[in-house]
């Protein structure tokens, strides 16, 4: 059974940084690309960022390009989320989800399986 | 970046059928996936590609499209569809490797 559990989430000045984690299981890891999408309360979802199954491909929104940065570690199953320079609008449930098919290159738009999600808020 | 639309709220009988649209200049060239989301829990995908169903998602969810605009068909709404239906798409606008979402289409079953 895929399993995506994300962590890492709380409570945090603006300004200051944090990093999300998403620990996953129950599929082969490193063979599909990763995508972190949020959704600030009460509101829809948006793309954060992308990373594809070797890293070699990583794409992030305008919104936060510059100041978030996604990393994975396929030995730890593991993708991860630095998020720095944040901002009351980064509030949100941040979800890690798997493209829904294996992808040579980049990623695919298509998530077949998204985690409960981790809330980030930026407040002081 | 490019934009998806979707109407905010569509309502349908019970076991009557609905359409939810997404339309956006992205889906000229790419297909939508459409994701199903209850209070409180996560997204869920129901249709990707041309109309491809992963599996444990009832054959009364269908998906199409044509030009600009992508649709989700649900024939027989049952009372367990009431939630909110996201469309997303590659951006066909600058990167088009990044991803795109709709607004969500609330889906209330009467």
């Amino acid at each position: 059974e895929v399993q995506l559990v994300e962590s890492g989430g709380g409570l945090v000045q603006p300004g200051r940084s944090l990093r999300l984690s998403c620990a996953a299981s129950g599929f082969t890891f490193d063979d599909y690309a990763m995508h972190w999408v949020r959704q600030a309360p009460g509101k829809g979802l948006e793309w954060v960022s992308g990373i594809s199954w070797n890293s070699g491909s990583i794409g992030y929104a305008d919104s936060v390009k510059g100041r978030f940065t996604i990393s994975r570690d396929n030995a730890k199953n593991s993708l991860y989320l630095q998020m720095n320079s944040l901002r009351a609008e980064d509030t949100a449930l941040y979800y890690c989800a798997k493209d829904h098919a294996k992808t040579s290159s980049s990623w695919s738009p298509t998530l077949g399986y998204w985690g409960q999600g981790t809330l980030v808020t930026v407040s002081s | 970046s490019s934009e998806l639309t979707q109407d905010p709220a569509v309502s349908v009988a019970l076991g009557q059928t609905v359409r939810i649209t997404c339309q956006g200049d992205s889906l000229r060239s790419y297909y939508a996936s459409w994701y199903q989301q209850k209070p409180g829990q996560a997204p869920v995908l129901v249709i990707y590609g041309k109309n491809n169903r992963p599996s444990g998602i009832p054959d009364r969810f269908s998906g199409s499209s044509s030009g600009n605009t992508a649709s989700l068909t649900i024939t027989g709404a049952q009372a367990e569809d009431e939630a909110d239906y996201y469309c997303n798409s590659r951006d066909s606008s600058g990167n088009h490797q990044n991803v795109v979402f709709g607004g969500g289409t609330k889906l209330t079953v009467l």
